[in-house]
């Protein structure tokens, strides 16, 4: 059975201080993992896809990285406005099907 | 204006009545999606449809039905709602050029009592 889990549940920064999310991932083939962002009251918003190990991708102060059995989301030099949920989702090779993880919430204090 | 729109977003009902979320997009996209989320379960997919014509079921599609009305519409109905169908439901769409992107709506928190 495809497995996502996401750790850790919950994490508290300093604004400034980097840290990273993690995402692991069981799956008979892996065809994507995705990272999104939800914000209280709102619906998830996308942030990256990755497809194969070694893979990275950056926007603003994130960065997603991809192993064969997880993914990490570094959040560098952090600020209030990146207080969210981060959660990642698996997609398996041959099916619609993506697998969400309970996300991590992130919270950045000034 | 919201590139995706879910209504009502908020509904309380009893159990045993039936409800119908609705969501309309204006990107154009031609893939459309119902989720669920539940605390400590994460998202859940209920339907999907590719277009107009092709509606599928996702991991949990037992008790709800969907229709796609327009490529711009498509709405989730719970025939006869239950106390575990209380969640918050999510309506995302992307596009066959770039399926991997979904764009989520706001979300519509049903209560069933």
């Amino acid at each position: 059975e495809d497995q996502v889990t996401q750790s850790p549940e919950a994490l508290r920064l300093q604004e400034g201080e980097s840290s990273s999310l993690n995402c692991s991932y069981t799956v008979s083939g892996l065809r994507g993992l995705f990272w999104y962002r939800q914000d209280p009251g709102k619906g998830p918003e996308f942030l990256f896809t990755l497809y194969s190990a070694g893979e990275e991708k950056e926007k603003e102060r994130l960065k997603a990285t991809l192993t064969k059995k997880e993914s990490f989301l570094h959040i560098t030099a952090p600020k209030p406005e990146d207080s969210a949920t981060y959660l990642c989702a698996v997609q398996v090779l041959g099916y619609q099907k993506v697998t969400f993880g309970t996300g991590t919430k992130l919270q950045v204090i000034p | 204006d919201a590139d995706v729109t879910q209504t009502p977003r908020n509904r309380i009902t009893k159990t045993g009545k039936r409800i119908m979320l609705e969501c309309s997009q204006t990107k154009g996209h031609d893939r459309m999606y119902w989720y669920r989320q539940d605390p400590g379960l994460g998202l859940r997919l209920i339907y999907y449809s590719f277009d107009v014509k092709d509606i599928n079921k996702g991991e949990i599609s037992d008790g709800y039905s969907v229709s796609r009305q327009a490529q711009a519409k498509f709405s989730l109905s719970l025939e006869s709602a239950i106390p575990n169908q209380t969640a918050l439901y999510f309506c995302a769409t992307s596009d066959r050029s770039d399926r991997d992107t979904q764009y989520f709506g706001p979300g519509t928190r049903l209560t069933v009592l």
